[in-house]
């Protein structure tokens, strides 16, 4: 069954300490992979994608993702966060062949201590 | 600015009424969506449509129902509303490369 998983509810990082979020993932078919946050009453927002080429992926606000796919895994990083970093983040996997379809994880919800 | 704009943001209801949500998007995208997001059950897809004119089921349809008659446009509509219904609705939208853009949500309650 295909599927998403994030396996961490919740994590609580110090403000400019490093950020490691966890993905992984089971999907039969090539993998199209995306991160997402929310920020508190609002809507989700594209971080970055994977599709093919480079298996690490830049995105905005600083953060980066890498493809292992060995691993079905996408986690997402940042080096140092920052307490605007405070919301959920999403991870979510498609296909071409899905029409594009995407299959969500629960979401991570990152606090941040000051 | 280019994006998917949801009216209306708020709505509180009664059981049994109807009513109907507007999901505009400029981007030309093909694909639309219609998601509901519960706290501890993420986002669960209601409807979707890959074209104007077509709509396909998701995960959790019942009670509700489509439209993508333009296609910029996709409508979500409650024919009688149930608490089961109390929600934040969001609506997104993509193009051929897959990324979704979403609108801000509609939170709706049903009392």
């Amino acid at each position: 069954a295909q599927s998403v998983t994030q396996p961490d509810i919740h994590i609580t990082v110090s403000e400019g300490a490093s950020l490691e979020l966890r993905c992984n993932y089971s999907y039969g078919a090539t993998p199209y992979l995306f991160w997402y946050v929310q920020s508190p009453g609002q809507g989700l927002q594209l971080l970055l994608k994977y599709f093919s080429g480079d298996t690490l992926v830049q995105g905005i606000k600083g953060f980066e993702a890498e493809f292992k796919r060995s691993q079905s895994s996408f986690n997402l990083r940042k080096p140092s966060v920052h307490w605007s970093d405070a919301a959920e983040y999403f991870c979510a996997v498609g296909a071409v062949d899905s029409n594009y379809q995407l299959i969500w994880g629960a979401g991570t919800k990152l606090i941040i201590k000051p | 600015n280019a994006g998917v704009t949801q009216t209306p943001k708020f709505r509180v209801l009664k059981t049994g009424q109807s009513m109907t949500l507007l999901c505009a998007q400029d981007m030309n995208h093909e694909y639309m969506y219609w998601y509901r997001q519960d706290p501890g059950m993420g986002l669960r897809l209601i409807h979707y449509s890959v074209g104007e004119g077509t709509t396909a089921k998701g995960e959790v349809p019942d009670g509700y129902n489509v439209s993508r008659l333009k296609k910029q446009n996709f409508l979500l509509g409650l024919e009688s509303a149930a608490p089961s219904q109390t929600s934040v609705y969001f609506c997104a939208s993509s193009g051929q490369g897959g990324g979704y853009t979403f609108g801000s949500g509609t939170r709706l309650t049903v009392v």
